[in-house]
């Protein structure tokens, strides 16, 4: 089985410029998460969807982050424009609403560096 | 959802027992205790899932007193490889619920 895909693996760019981030979930999996992680700290849930409704947002910057899941499957994380606090990896999850454990099935990540 | 406190920070040799308790004192009825491995550079990943008493998988055992007030993650003959960060995640199942919160997390370091 595939895991979650993310690209791009890094992007560095700077200040006041966008970026975005793209995710592809297991394959069947209905809900997706964008987590963000500071250096040092825990990851930070920054949007969930449930196939393509939003479950939770409430610490998604909207103001600079956006964030959508076109027919329920894809999604892409945008920041636009990017501040030099906005350095971290972006980490997608999803999960099965069927499985047992509500286990989470995390991506490698996309490291953000924001000069 | 419940908060969770656990230590910042332990060291191990390699062979040895390690014991990570988490406390969750606040603690709902319905939740469950759940455990996440974090390597540098990677996701984290799901370990091991209890509600009360004691659950065992190939790679760890979960021990929750009758109180569910804590937990604690026991990894048994650690190596270099269990290098990571733990977290401790308290709540529900239900995935079409609101995403589990993770804390900072126990950063393991397994010494040779």
């Amino acid at each position: 089985e595939a895991g979650v895909a993310q690209s791009p693996r890094y992007k560095i760019i700077e200040k006041r410029q966008s970026v975005a981030f793209w995710c592809n979930p297991i394959s069947g999996h209905a809900t997706l998460y964008w987590y963000q992680q500071i250096l040092g700290q825990g990851p930070k849930l920054l949007i969930q969807f449930q196939n393509n409704g939003v479950v939770d947002d409430s610490q998604l910057p909207k103001d600079r982050f956006s964030a959508e899941r076109l027919k329920g499957v894809d999604s892409t994380l945008k920041i636009q424009p990017a501040k030099l606090e906005d350095s971290a990896v972006y980490l997608c999850a999803s999960s099965s609403l069927g499985g047992n454990t509500g286990e989470l099935f995390f991506g490698e990540g996309s490291r953000l560096t924001v000069l | 959802l419940a908060k969770t406190t656990q230590p910042i920070s332990m060291d191990s040799y390699e062979g040895q027992e390690v014991n990570i308790t988490c406390s969750h004192n606040n603690i709902a009825t319905n939740d469950y205790i759940t455990w996440y491995q974090q390597f540098p550079s990677q996701g984290p990943r799901f370990i091991i899932q209890g509600y009360k008493t004691k659950v065992t998988n190939e790679v760890a055992s979960l021990f929750i007193p009758a109180d569910r007030k804590s937990s604690t993650l026991s990894l048994p003959r650690v190596s270099l490889s269990d290098t990571a960060v733990y977290y401790c995640l308290v709540g529900g199942r239900d995935t079409g619920r609101r995403a589990l919160t993770f804390g900072s997390g126990t950063r393991l370091q397994v010494q040779p």
